[in-house]
């Protein structure tokens, strides 16, 4: 059962713009959401996280943003660099240590 | 000076055969996880260890098991490969309940 998924398997954007990445999630128990960004053969990297007392959370050209009665999710990216091309997972977890991952979005910044 | 490790990074092994994956990790942290990407590009937790106690097991076949001589090392061995182990494995850690977690790079294994 896929908890949070992520129905958009690829997003192109031109540099410079705007880049939104959305999740959706299932179990109402979720409490802390988190996005990660992979590269090529690397490992998942932490980018941005929420609780869900908030339902924004900024890091520079990051935000991410919490809908909770949507159970929805977004990342945007302002503006998008060509460096930014990597495959973005969303991940919730719910007051434990078993955090549940999307399947990724592909992201491509085209200069 | 990489945070977390995992080796080897490639495995091409035969079916019925056993192997094992290592990890360790250098940050201090207290949790360590076992995370398999299937084709369909999913991560799945397979297991998570707790100060040397096992947390969680995701229906995970017992053929897999997580064994961690200390804090700093998870170690994967998995007896009898089969066809649909093949997967890349990430190992992974995190300091505490609910905090974002610090990846390896992940080893691809491939049964034949």
């Amino acid at each position: 059962d896929q908890q949070v998924k992520q129905n958009s398997p690829s997003l192109s954007v031109q540099e410079g713009r705007i880049s939104i990445l959305n999740c959706d999630y299932t179990n109402s128990m979720f409490d802390y959401f988190l996005w990660y960004k992979k590269y090529p053969a690397e490992g998942p990297t932490f980018l941005i996280s929420i609780s869900s007392i908030k339902d924004k959370n900024e890091d520079g050209r990051f935000t991410v943003f919490l809908n909770k009665s949507a159970k929805h999710l977004s990342l945007h990216i302002v503006p998008s660099q060509p460096g930014d091309s990597a495959v973005y997972f969303c991940a919730a977890s719910a007051f434990s240590n078993d955090m549940r991952f999307g399947a990724g979005t592909r992201l491509t910044v085209k200069p | 000076d990489t945070a977390v490790s995992q080796t080897p990074k490639y495995l091409v092994t035969q079916m019925g055969n056993d192997k094992s994956i290592k990890c360790e990790q250098n940050l201090g942290h207290d949790t360590m996880y076992w995370y398999k990407q299937d084709s369909k590009k999913f991560l799945k937790i397979m297991f998570s260890y707790n100060n040397k106690e096992l947390i969680i097991n995701e229906t995970v076949p017992n053929r897999f098991s997580p064994k961690s001589p200390d804090k700093a090392h998870l170690n994967l061995h998995i007896n009898s490969l089969e066809l649909g182990d093949s997967a890349v494995y990430f190992c992974a850690s995190s300091p505490t309940e609910n905090s974002p977690l610090h990846f390896g790079n992940g080893t691809r294994l491939t049964v034949t």
